[in-house]
């Protein structure tokens, strides 16, 4: 079945960079748009960042865009987020999570992770 | 950026009752609204795509509806396995974006 397993998050302190990466299971990776949605504690849902399944088209929330970078590495099945100058309001639960449509960019997200948590402090 | 507005924030319901979520877009998305449930602890899980269809595996008693601006989730008759967080998500264009979330819980 089809699984997505988070890792890389921990404490980091402020203004520094954390790369974060999900690798995927049970399915045709190279196939699928892959996105990143994140939680802060206790607070809703934000999307971050999306990476169209062929790689050709990346889009980025507001709040993070020309700070973090979404890439993915097919041979690895396998999609990242690198996050640079990381301020506090970066904390939080980081999902990946797979776009809904194979082969075309729905935007809606059908298998999350379990998620990794990033906090940012000194 | 399109902001999706929930209501209620919560509601307190009982096993079997009627529960109805609305989601308003701050413009036009037709039809691309999605509905997901998110238990403590747990990632979210897609309910509802395309504003009305309903994803594989999820029960019938979970229904979606509208086009535009406005948006309704409705859980038909409420199973203790129903109280969670839910949200809705455009994804008409970027940044795509989540409404607040309304939290169902036991009353």
């Amino acid at each position: 079945q089809v699984q997505l397993v988070e890792s890389g998050g921990g404490v980091v302190q402020p203004g520094r960079s954390l790369r974060l990466s999900c690798a995927a299971s049970g399915f045709t990776f190279s196939s699928y748009g892959m996105h990143w949605v994140r939680q802060a504690p206790g607070k809703g849902l934000e999307w971050v960042a999306g990476i169209w399944y062929d790689g050709s088209k990346k889009n980025y929330g507001e709040s993070v865009k020309g700070r973090f970078t979404i890439s993915r590495d097919d041979s690895k099945d396998t999609v990242y987020l690198q996050m640079n100058s990381l301020g506090a309001e970066d904390t939080a639960v980081y999902y990946c999570a797979r776009d809904l449509v194979l082969a075309a960019s729905s935007n809606w997200f059908d298998s999350w992770g379990q998620g990794t948590l990033v906090t940012v402090s000194s | 950026d399109i902001q999706m507005t929930q209501s209620p924030s919560s509601v307190s319901a009982s096993v079997g009752d009627r529960v109805t979520i609305t989601c308003r877009a701050s413009q036009a998305i037709s039809s691309w609204l999605a509905w997901y449930q998110q238990k403590p602890g747990k990632a979210p899980k897609v309910l509802i795509y395309a504003a009305s269809i309903l994803q594989s595996g999820v029960p019938s008693r979970f229904s979606g509806s509208g086009s535009g601006t406005d948006f309704t989730l409705t859980i038909s008759s409420l199973q203790p396995e129903d109280f969670a967080t839910y949200y809705c998500q455009q994804a008409n264009s970027f940044p795509l974006t989540f409404g607040g979330g309304t939290k169902v819980e036991i009353k």
